[in-house]
């Protein structure tokens, strides 16, 4: 079983559409996050959620959103794409305040 | 707030040699240290952490890393180099007041030539 699941694994869309990742996690963590990767290969940290905070990154445009139905969920909700957010998408969960944080596989997105 | 810088974005040992990927870190509260490893087109492995106690912590794979306060660093090592190590490693920290949100340094692609 897959600790940490994203779908899909690869997205290529065009610019100006609304596309959802998804992401679950099957190990009973309270908190989730979003992290973006550049092409460079830079990680950054967009969104940490749990079930009573979402501490948003600020430089992260709103045009990012993050929704989680249920504590095992967090999926990211991406309106009016734009060529700059083509990059891979991780989502990662821990236990709040725990010290590891597990990652998904990732989803590539690439806006054309 | 919190930054890691990453010495060098490419380093290439032989197989065999020792591996040394350099990592410091700057942070206005006592940190908690990761290294993670990125395969390609994977997501990201926790190698080791430092949160308290013992400064070397060891890792899976064979690496380990010390915690320094002085040189504010947190290098990882490994005395000899596999051919399954190249790779993508990732330092980062967090504070050890604010859950785990991570602060990733640029990441050092390790090659291992035969």
């Amino acid at each position: 079983d897959t600790a940490v699941s994203q779908t899909p694994k690869y997205l290529v869309t065009q610019m100006g559409n609304d596309k959802s990742i998804k992401c679950e996690q099957n190990l009973g963590h309270d908190t989730m996050y979003w992290y973006k990767q550049d092409s460079k290969k830079f990680l950054k940290i967009m969104f940490s959620y749990n079930n009573k905070e979402l501490i948003i990154n600020e430089t992260v445009p709103n045009r990012f959103s993050p929704k989680s139905p249920d504590k095992a969920h967090l999926n990211l909700h991406i309106n009016s794409l734009e060529l700059g957010d083509s990059a891979v998408y991780f989502c990662a969960s821990s236990q709040f305040k725990s010290t590891e944080a597990f990652f998904g596989q990732g989803t590539r997105l690439t806006v054309v | 707030a919190q930054s890691v810088t990453q010495l060098g974005s490419h380093v290439s040992v032989s197989e065999g040699a020792l591996v040394l990927l350099r990592c410091n870190y700057s942070s206005s509260v006592p940190p908690y240290l990761f290294w993670y490893v990125q395969y390609p087109n994977q997501g990201l492995q926790l190698l080791l952490k430092y949160t308290t106690g013992a400064t070397l912590v060891k890792g899976i794979n064979g690496f380990e890393a010390e915690f320094k306060k002085s040189e504010t660093s947190f290098h990882l090592t490994k005395p000899s180099a596999h051919m399954s190590d190249a790779a993508e490693y990732f330092c980062a920290v967090t504070p050890n007041n604010a859950g785990n949100m991570l602060t990733f340094g640029g990441g050092t692609r390790l090659m291992v030539k035969p």
